[in-house]
């Protein structure tokens, strides 16, 4: 696509719940990136997949947190057993590859009750 | 590991006025340095990086960095502040791997008429 897509936009749930967001990089680019942003601070990386590869997990915060990326195209971020401390805006970025400009999503507002 | 601080949450100017977004970095490494702005709703936007050569590097709307390995800073300057400046700033270096961005927290810019 034109530019990085994600969805939902705003996703609120309920502590415990399961929750799966989506991300739809630029159609060109091989490398597409987790971020997780708190309230009032910079994103934090959590992941990223080169194609279908994801060498790097170290910034996924426990074992609740996974992603995907099996086509090497979209990619999905799932948080299972949702906690109140996850509530944050999770960004995807997507590059051509390494030391590229990165191409940021606008982002899921994640709220968990 | 590579960071980065964003001295001053918060700055307001004039418009018209200088506008000087501090951010010095810690890396092992030369340094990927990246200032990237973020307007409310929208995703993150790559204003301008330094890679390696010219030390003086300029970016989109007007905005220009100046990388110092002596004083470990890239700050951000612009000479003249628009109202439509007004967002927040983050500044970013490049992991050891060329991939994860380490982002600041952030300064959010206020233009005043």
């Amino acid at each position: 696509g034109a530019g990085v897509s994600q969805s939902p936009r705003y996703k609120v749930t309920k502590r415990g719940q399961d929750v799966t967001l989506r991300c739809d990089p630029i159609s060109s680019h091989a490398t597409l990136y987790w971020y997780q942003q708190a309230l009032g601070q910079g994103p934090e990386f959590l992941t990223y997949f080169n194609y279908e590869a994801q060498p790097d997990k170290s910034g996924l915060p426990s074992d609740r947190f996974s992603a995907e990326r099996p086509e090497g195209s979209i990619s999905t971020l799932t948080i299972q057993r949702t906690e109140q401390r996850d509530s944050a805006m999770y960004r995807c970025a997507s590059s051509l590859g390494g030391n590229n400009e990165q191409f940021f999503g606008p982002g899921t507002r994640l709220t968990v009750l | 590991a590579q960071s980065v601080t964003q001295l001053g949450s918060h700055v307001s100017v004039s418009e018209g006025a200088l506008v000087l977004l501090r951010c010095n970095y810690s890396s092992s490494v030369p340094p990927y340095l990246f200032w990237y702005v973020q307007y409310p709703n929208q995703g993150l936007q790559l204003l301008l990086k330094y890679t390696t050569g010219a030390t003086l590097v300029k970016g989109i709307n007007g905005f220009e960095a100046e990388f110092k390995k002596s004083e470990t800073s890239f700050h951000l300057t612009k000479p003249s502040a628009h109202m439509s400046d007004a967002a927040e700033y983050f500044c970013a270096v490049s992991s050891n791997s060329g991939y994860a961005l380490n982002f600041g927290k952030g300064t959010s810019l206020l233009v005043t008429p």
